[in-house]
């Protein structure tokens, strides 16, 4: 089984509307969770994560994304999209057995005028 | 900009050469990551090195190879390339071995270099 699934490899959404990208992970994966941005022809950037404390993470440009222990679920979400969060958006988390980053298979936010 | 710098951002060779990536890490990282990304496979760990040494190895074949300097570079080693080898290698680094569990230590990726295989 997938340890960091996505479950929409494609979300398109108009402008100014909410969207929210889902991510669960499975019992291999520690509890360590990101989220990564990649935009067009460029390479990964960290949006944001969960090491611990709150289980409800902001990043700098309004996204955020809450971590759900019962649903093992880390949903990235933002209330008021822009053009230019146009982008793939991949979660991961790492694996409690291996000790590195695994990655979900990516979700592409297409954000339409 | 990461602070982690791949070079050459383009690579376009032929079947059944050899090419070399590099990867230049953030300042005071010692921990070097290699990751393939294609479009069948997606985002996959290749190797990861701790100042110098082989610390662990995902989803790499033996035609690859790589290395981490003294001067905590590191070089990816394609060999015998085939069509399929055709995708994004991503680098990444931090500052310790293991990734994501000290709130300090976590991976910063390069800009990648994309390698076509013709």
């Amino acid at each position: 089984a997938q340890s960091v699934t996505q479950l929409d490899s494609q979300v398109p959404v108009f402008e100014e509307a909410p969207v929210e990208l889902r991510c669960n992970y499975s019992s291999s994966v520690s509890v360590y969770l990101f989220w990564y941005v990649q935009y067009p022809n460029q390479g990964l950037q960290l949006l944001l994560k969960y090491l611990s404390g709150s289980t409800l993470v902001e990043s700098i440009n309004g996204f955020e994304a809450e971590l759900n222990k019962s649903q093992t679920s880390f949903h990235l979400r933002k209330p008021s999209v822009h053009i230019s969060d146009t982008a793939e958006y991949f979660c991961a988390g790492i694996l409690a057995s291996a000790r590195q980053l695994t990655f979900g298979s990516g979700t592409q936010l297409t954000v339409l005028p | 900009d990461s602070g982690v710098t791949q070079t050459p951002k383009h690579l376009i060779t032929a079947t059944g050469q050899r090419v070399t990536l590099r990867c230049s890490p953030r300042s005071g990282d010692l921990s070097v990551y290699w990751y393939q990304q294609s479009l069948d496979q997606g985002l996959q760990f290749l190797i990861q090195y701790y100042n110098g040494e082989e610390r662990a190895k995902g989803n790499i074949l033996e035609r690859f190879s790589a290395q981490q300097f003294p001067d905590l570079h590191s070089e990816l080693n394609l060999s015998s390339l085939e069509l399929g080898d055709s995708a994004l290698y991503f680098c990444a680094s931090s500052p310790s071995e293991v990734a994501g569990v000290l709130a300090k230590n976590i991976q910063y990726f390069g800009a990648g270099t994309r390698l076509s295989v013709l």
